[in-house]
């Protein structure tokens, strides 16, 4: 079936460590997008690629990195330098590269803890 | 960003009782979405609308792209437990390729 597929569902991080959180599709997506959710509010954007090789920020991108060298893969790293890391983080994707009328479809999250 | 003003913040309804809810922007939004997630999971799209005055409809679900292009609106009727959940809207710019995303509207249905 065709999807989007985020691991691991749950990841704890030591306080300064560097975790990646990995997302994939098999849709032949064109734009991928990362966000997160803290409780009892909606998605905000950390950053999104159109296309291989390129990558934009988002509204909250500090402390984050992200990487597109296959169109299949965007993983996000959670980096020491986000200070406040604990969240639910949600991968998104849609065709067109993410213009032209197409909805964005999410894989079902990755929960981050700082032990 | 842009910011999106959904309400209500949340709903206790029972059981067969209709559900409205709406989403305001203070741009003009080409593509308007409505997505429902449970807890633990990710967002899984409604519906998706792409045109000013556009109903359509999934379902018991009806939504509906304002004719200003800045408000949304989805009503669900005759609500059953498995509506529980929250319920995000969301919108995309001319231009632009990020989409915006409300606050979310906590769905709870009373048997």
């Amino acid at each position: 079936d065709g999807g989007i597929t985020q691991s691991p569902k749950y990841l704890f991080r030591k306080e300064g460590q560097n975790v990646t959180l990995s997302c994939e599709q098999n849709l032949n997506h064109d734009a991928m997008y990362w966000y997160r959710q803290d409780p009892g509010q909606g998605l905000r954007l950390i950053y999104y690629s159109q296309i291989v090789n390129d990558f934009q920020k988002g509204d909250i991108a500090e402390g984050y990195s992200v990487s597109r060298e296959k169109k299949e893969s965007f993983p996000l790293t959670v980096t020491s330098a986000q200070k406040n890391p604990t969240a639910f983080y949600l991968c998104a994707s849609t065709s067109g590269r993410g213009r032209g009328n197409q909805p964005q479809h999410f894989g079902d999250g990755t929960r981050l803890s700082i032990l | 960003g842009q910011q999106l003003n959904q309400s209500p913040q949340s709903m206790f309804i029972q059981e067969g009782e209709d559900v409205s809810m709406n989403c305001t922007s203070s741009s003009i939004f080409n593509t308007w979405l409505w997505y429902k997630q449970d807890p633990g999971e990710g967002p899984v799209l409604l519906i998706a609308l792409y045109k000013a005055g556009e109903l359509t409809s999934n379902g018991r679900l009806t939504a509906q792209f304002g004719i200003t292009r800045k408000d949304s609106f989805l009503n669900i009727s005759a609500s059953i437990p498995s509506d529980v959940g929250i319920y995000f809207c969301a919108g995309q710019l001319d231009t632009g390729n990020q989409f915006y995303f409300g606050t979310g509207t906590s769905l709870t249905v009373i048997p």
